[in-house]
This record gives structure tokens, C-alpha cells and sequence, in this order.
């Protein structure tokens, strides 16, 4: 079955430079969310879309930003990186309209801000 | 808000013995409970989830977990344990009546699972 894809899997940035994250939903998902994990830490929940429209914002920092395409496929924008921005970054998708309460996740994305 | 607590950072348990990974919740309203595996250098892989019914619930690899409303806890089991299950588990709430979808998980538990 097809899955949530993202990409890159792996990035590294110099701090203050910018980043662009890429999520490509399971195939007729209507919702895609965008979440967080620091070392160590648990996922934390950035922002969510339903049908291109921005539905939650959860702790994203001003210097982010995300939009939903019209092909369904999320990208997560961040500006002025820090060191702190450094974690993996999760997409998940999930078919809201049919009542399915299971977000499935991607691979993740590994960015490093040195 | 919704929040939830995993007091235990690490379980170790031999292959073949049963084991029990603690998860209790907090929210306002009735919750929706997951649980999701993490394998290193993996996504989170979604192993089971109560919305309604029946209080037992089945999962993959054979995970079940039970929901029990007046302790506010849904902990994750599986009769056998195996070498390949040892993993980091989250435990994940979302209360519907919030109309928010997003998952709030806890802190996770990593299982380790001896030969």
C-alpha cells in the first residue's frame, strides 16, 4: 500500500539559511499534518490542512510557513534557521471525510542546523 | 487541554514473557487513544486505536490495549514479547469535542526486549 512520502529524508543547513520540506500524502487523504520531534523529545504538532486549507496551528514559530497544493502535496517552509529547528520532521495524512481518526506518518525528515 | 503521561522511559523483558507498556490520558470529553511504534531511524508506524466500543483492541504484530475510562488509562500489551518488537512506543490522545485533530503524544517508552 502506498504510504506518506517525504522529501529530503536528510538536510543540512547553516544556520540563518532557509529550508523547504516536502510531504506527498497517501493517495486520496484530504488532510495532511506537519509535526516536530526534537532529540529525544516527543512529536510535537506544527500545523494541519483539510482540502488545502489551513484547519490547526499548533506550536509553529513565526519563521515557518506551509501550504497545501492543489495535488494534495504539503511543503514546509522555514526561514532564519537555528540550531534549535534542528529535530526530525514528521508529515501524516489522514481521510477526515470518510471518518478515519488514523493519521498515518512519513518517513520523517532529519534536518541539521549547524 | 489533552495531555498524556508515560511513566515509564524504559521496559526491559525477556523474549517470550508478557509485556506491559503504561499510558494514561487527560481530557476533557471522551478520548481517541493510539499508539504508534518508532523504529530507529523510522517513522512512527500506527499499531492501534479506541475511538468507541469495545474496551479491548487489537492491533498489528500482536499488540492489544485495553481502554479503562475510570482509571484514564489505555496501556499497550502483548502476551510474547519479541527480540524485533523492542522499539520506542508513543501513546497518543486527541479529545474530538475540541474539534482539533492534532495528536498530542506522550514522552514514549522504549522497549527492549532481551534474547
Amino acid at each position: 500500500a502506498a504510504g506518506v512520502i517525504q522529501s529530503p529524508r536528510h538536510l543540512i543547513k547553516e544556520k540563518r539559511e532557509t529550508a523547504t520540506l516536502k510531504c506527498y500524502p497517501i493517495p486520496r487523504h484530504d488532510t495532511v499534518y506537519w509535526y516536530q520531534q526534537g532529540p529525544g523529545q516527543d512529536p510535537q504538532f506544527l500545523i494541519s490542512f483539510y482540502e488545502k486549507m489551513q484547519s490547526d496551528k499548533g506550536s509553529i514559530p513565526d519563521r515557518f510557513s506551509a501550504q497545501q497544493f492543489s495535488d494534495y502535496h504539503s511543503e514546509l517552509n522555514m526561514s532564519s534557521l537555528e540550531l534549535g529547528d534542528s529535530a526530525l520532521y514528521f508529515c501524516a495524512s489522514s481521510l477526515v471525510l470518510a471518518g478515519e481518526e488514523t493519521q498515518y506518518f512519513g518517513p520523517g525528515t532529519r534536518l541539521l542546523v549547524l | 487541554a489533552q495531555s498524556v503521561a508515560q511513566p515509564e522511559d524504559q521496559v526491559n523483558v525477556a523474549e517470550g514473557n508478557p509485556v506491559t507498556v503504561k499510558c494514561t490520558y487527560s481530557v476533557s470529553g471522551n478520548p481517541y487513544l493510539f499508539w504508534y511504534v518508532q523504529y530507529p531511524n523510522r517513522g512512527l508506524q500506527f499499531l492501534l486505536k479506541y475511538i468507541t466500543g469495545d474496551n479491548l483492541v487489537k492491533g498489528s504484530y500482536g499488540f492489544e490495549a485495553e481502554f479503562n475510562k475510570s482509571q484514564t488509562s489505555f496501556h499497550l500489551k502483548k502476551p510474547s514479547a519479541l527480540v524485533s518488537d523492542s522499539a520506542l512506543y508513543f501513546c497518543a490522545v486527541r479529545d474530538p469535542d475540541t474539534g482539533r485533530r492534532a495528536l498530542t503524544f506522550g514522552s514514549g517508552t522504549r522497549l527492549q526486549v532481551q534474547p
